[in-house]
């Protein structure tokens, strides 16, 4: 069956400007998390989504943001773009909720670069 | 708050040496799950294996093994004969339950080259 699809790839953007990012899970998962992964920062949580509510979030500016819909396909937006937001951007699903406490199946990111 | 240390940043071995990599954790929580991670060039991260924090049996899975131990908060990955297609960066990481949900942290990763 098909992995968990991340669109798009590869962006470029300019600050200020905003960015969604799109993530398809794994066919009848329904917890969808991202993560953001930086030279400096490391692997870092931003939210989980499961059955279309956001459970969780981690220690980010409300300029990221994002949503789940009624096929567990999620997005994630992030606004006013910073030079620091450049970043791999990996989505993962699991099949309950509660995914960090499940196995994760992860996409293969999108690398976004703001300049 | 927890912590996850994979002190080495990098390791470099040659094709069948064996290889550990180094995991400990800091948790006050006593139910907790522990994770390794592999992620290739390719980008995504790879599931390994997961263990609960009331499960110390260690495991062996072909040239991979695990060993948990609670005493020492360790959670260390063993590569038995390395090879090429080793090379990647690992990842371990500690989930706890925070406002009702479990939340991955993850270490800094090590990566590990292996030479042919």
């Amino acid at each position: 069956k098909a992995g968990v699809t991340q669109t798009p790839r590869y962006l470029i953007k300019t600050r200020g400007q905003q960015v969604t990012l799109s993530c398809s899970p794994i066919s009848g998962h329904r917890s969808v998390s991202w993560y953001q992964q930086t030279p400096g920062q490391g692997l870092q949580f931003l939210f989980e989504y499961f059955s279309e509510t956001q459970r969780n979030k981690g220690n980010f500016p409300g300029r990221f943001s994002g949503r789940q819909f009624s096929n567990s396909r999620s997005e994630m937006n992030v606004s006013t773009l910073e030079l620091g937001d450049s970043a791999l951007y990996l989505c993962a699903s699991s099949l309950e909720g509660n995914s960090g406490a499940n196995v994760l199946t992860f996409g293969a990111g999108s690398r976004l670069t703001v300049l | 708050a927890q912590k996850v240390t994979q002190a080495q940043t990098e390791i470099s071995v040659v094709e069948k040496e064996d290889v550990t990599l180094d995991c400990v954790y800091e948790t006050r929580d006593t139910t907790y799950y522990l994770f390794w991670y592999k992620q290739p060039p390719s980008g995504e991260l790879v599931f390994l294996i997961r263990r609960n924090s009331f499960d110390e049996q260690n495991e062996i899975s072909g040239r991979y093994s695990w060993n948990f131990q609670k005493s020492t908060s360790s959670f260390n990955f063993t590569i038995t004969a390395s090879q090429v297609v080793d090379s990647a960066v690992y990842f371990c990481a500690l989930s706890v339950m925070v406002g009702g949900s479990y939340i991955p942290t993850f270490g800094r990763g090590t990566s590990l080259i292996v030479h042919p």
